[in-house]
């Protein structure tokens, strides 16, 4: 069955480091999202692919990245990571040309120390 | 931005008790969509209604699009205690980039058995 994978699913790093999470799907979808969720704010946008080498900023990107080299993959990484980048981080893709239906990973949660 | 707005925040029920629950909106959509996510997971999709539908059902899942209103309704029948999850409707945009969800903050349902 097609599916979404994050890794890790816990991560504990400290401040200033470079932190990398991974998303893989084999939907061969070619949309993909990023999103942080904290209590109070529901899910926000980071960043977003709509394919190969295609990246736009989501409405709260300011300190992360992606690049997308392949369909399956959109890593997001955490240039410098901050104390306000604990969070909950989930990745979701969605097929072209569809109703936008998102199928979501199982999420990683990382704490900034 | 946030465009979808549920109600209430929070739902507490007995086993067996419809659970109903409210989104607003803003703009015009092509269609809303119901997501449900359980506790330390991630969000997996329930229901879509377009913007040319008034109902729709899905098992015990009934939703409603009033467009004139900006407003859906998702009902719960007969709930039960696996129903325990918080509840998200996210919308796509009309015009403009159709291809992201814009999401709600959520209502956060309890079953009690």
């Amino acid at each position: 069955d097609a599916e979404i994978t994050q890794s890790p699913r816990h991560k504990i790093t400290e401040t200033g480091r470079q932190v990398t999470l991974a998303c893989h799907q084999t939907w061969n979808h070619n949309n993909m999202f990023w999103y942080r969720q904290d209590l109070g704010h529901g899910l926000r946008l980071i960043h977003y692919s709509y394919g190969v080498h295609d990246t736009n900023k989501g409405e709260v990107s300011d300190g992360y990245s992606v690049s997308r080299s392949n369909t399956e993959d959109l890593p997001l990484t955490l240039e410098s990571a901050a104390s306000s980048q604990t969070s909950v981080y989930f990745c979701a893709s969605s097929e072209s040309g569809g109703p936008n239906i998102q199928y979501f990973g199982a999420g990683t949660r990382l704490s900034v120390l | 931005s946030q465009q979808g707005e549920e109600d209430p925040q929070a739902l507490s029920i007995q086993e067996g008790e419809n659970a109903t629950m409210n989104c607003s909106y803003k703009t015009s959509i092509n269609n809303l969509q119901w997501y449900r996510q359980n506790s330390g997971r991630g969000l997996v999709h329930l229901i879509l209604i377009r913007s040319n539908e008034r109902e729709k059902h899905s098992g015990r899942l009934r939703v409603t699009l009033d467009t004139s209103k900006k407003s859906s309704s998702l009902l719960i029948t007969a709930s039960r205690a696996a129903d325990t999850a918080s509840y998200f409707c996210a919308t796509v945009l009309n015009a403009g980039n159709n291809r992201k969800l814009i999401w709600g903050l959520g209502t956060s349902l309890a079953v009690n058995p």
